[in-house]
């Protein structure tokens, strides 16, 4: 069982739509992520907070837009998507940044299916 | 800057033989060392990591991973294959120190599908 709960599991919009995808850990976690991986493809890094405070950004477009509200919750509001967008988004968490201390192993969320129209 | 490579697309072998699934990276500094399994539809799950110390890792599910420095590998093996074990693998790296500032995500290889046949 994974301890990074993302919601709703699968979610259909189209193009015109505004939504938003949400992740929640209670590992005390102070780094989240959240990647991109399409079909039999390996996970693509999207953005990183750290501290609740957006580290990296790569070069994702403005249609994705992150919010970490707070330490435990890690917020991607979607909206006027293309149907290119369509994949599997990931969330993760690690411990603290290396300077903490940590080897950085990610603990991923189940993920959100998104599928746009 | 970080990288890492798996040759293979896919890893074919017969339940109860031995699998190996190949890895190797590209860094500026020392590596910290990953194996993450998927199965379908689901997240990744962590397998085993490298740090430092020995270069046998042991991790979940009888897995177990060799560090090579020479060869800059960082190989899955497991003793004893079971058709459970058939999904998908990703071998990550993330460089320390961090080559870029702020830069502290992993980075994953192109991952290799294992399928045990009973």
């Amino acid at each position: 069982d994974t301890e990074v709960t993302q919601t709703p599991k699968h979610l259909v919009m189209g193009m015109t739509n505004k939504k938003s995808l949400k992740c929640e850990q209670h590992m005390g976690h102070r780094a989240m992520y959240w990647y991109k991986q399409k079909a039999k493809k390996p996970p693509e890094l999207m953005f990183v907070y750290s501290y609740e405070k957006l580290s990296i950004n790569e070069s994702v477009p403005s249609r994705f837009s992150p919010e970490c509200p707070n330490s435990s919750l890690l917020n991607l509001h979607l909206h006027a998507l293309q149907p290119e967008d369509s994949a599997l988004y990931l969330c993760a968490s690690s411990q603290d940044t290396m300077a903490g201390g940590s080897t950085g192993e990610l603990f991923f969320g189940e993920g959100s299916r998104l599928t746009v129209l | 800057a970080q990288s890492v490579a798996q040759p293979e697309d896919q890893v074919n072998v017969a339940e109860g033989n031995p699998l190996t699934v190949k890895c190797t990276y590209s860094v500026s500094g020392n590596p910290y060392l990953f194996w993450y399994v998927q199965y379908p539809n689901r997240g990744l799950q962590f397998l085993l990591k490298y740090i430092t110390g020995d270069n046998l890792v042991k991790g979940s599910y009888g897995f177990e991973a060799e560090f090579n420095k020479s060869q800059t590998s960082f190989h899955l093996k497991k003793p004893s294959a079971l058709v459970s074990d058939s999904a998908l693998y990703f071998c990550a790296v993330r460089e320390y120190p961090p080559e870029r500032k702020g830069r502290r995500a992993l980075t994953f290889g192109s991952g290799t599908r294992l399928q045990v046949q009973p």
